[in-house]
């Protein structure tokens, strides 16, 4: 049973658009989130992470959104750039998790952005 | 900085052989963390290892198992290859502490091919 959704297998957007990649969770005692961009033949690269204490963070581009009640998270990127694509994966942990290196991720969602 | 550097990059084995991988954490890490993602899946965590002990396993047979030196460079071991652990397998590194205090850093990963 996925503890950790990513319902969208790819999403096609046009350069300068929004991006809006979309995970919910079931497990309500996760209370750390992440998200890592990962390209071909390379390992997943952290991009944004963000604690159950907030409902939002930012870093440039991109920004994570988080609804406790909802059990749901996106990452929104704004403007999207041809070097977006990628394949998204949306992570996370909890305290009782074991080893805080126990992330439970998503499937993933390929992001194309297109010129 | 030195990243997070697995080897063999590449690796084809028959079923029911062992085969080990190869990690070099980052520099300053001194926690291993150990990922199989299988085609079309999110990382799954195997296991993780801090000061040479392991400290978290996920749910992963017993024939899956690991070390971790004292320059904090890890190796996974897998006995009695199946078809099922084909896969790409990912090296991550953490300062102690793990995801909570800063983000898993992952290596380019190891392609292991069973046949």
């Amino acid at each position: 049973d996925q503890q950790v959704k990513q319902n969208s297998p790819s999403l096609s957007v046009q350069e300068g658009r929004i991006s809006i990649l979309n995970c919910d969770y079931t497990n309500s005692m996760f209370d750390y989130f992440l998200w890592y961009k990962k390209y071909p033949a390379e390992g997943p690269t952290f991009l944004i992470s963000i604690s159950s204490i907030k409902d939002k963070n930012e870093d440039g581009r991109f920004t994570v959104f988080l609804n406790k009640s909802a059990k749901h998270l996106s990452l929104h990127i704004v403007p999207s750039q041809p070097g977006d694509s990628a394949v998204y994966f949306c992570a996370a942990s909890s305290p009782t998790g074991g080893s805080q290196g126990n992330l439970i991720f998503g499937k993933g969602t390929k992001l194309s952005v297109k010129p | 900085e030195t990243g997070v550097t697995q080897s063999p990059t590449h690796l084809i084995k028959t079923r029911g052989q062992q085969v080990t991988l190869r990690c070099s954490s980052q520099s300053g890490h001194n926690t291993v963390s150990w990922y199989q993602q299988a085609l079309g899946q999110g990382p799954q965590f195997i296991f993780q290892y801090y000061r040479e002990e392991e400290n978290g396993r996920g749910n992963f047979p017993p024939r899956f198992s690991g070390l971790q030196f004292p320059n904090y460079s890890s190796e996974l071991n897998v006995n009695a290859l199946e078809l099922d652990d084909s896969a790409l397998y990912l090296c991550a590194s953490s300062p102690a502490g793990g995801a909570l205090l800063s983000p898993l850093h992952f290596g380019n990963g190891t392609r292991l091919t069973v046949t």
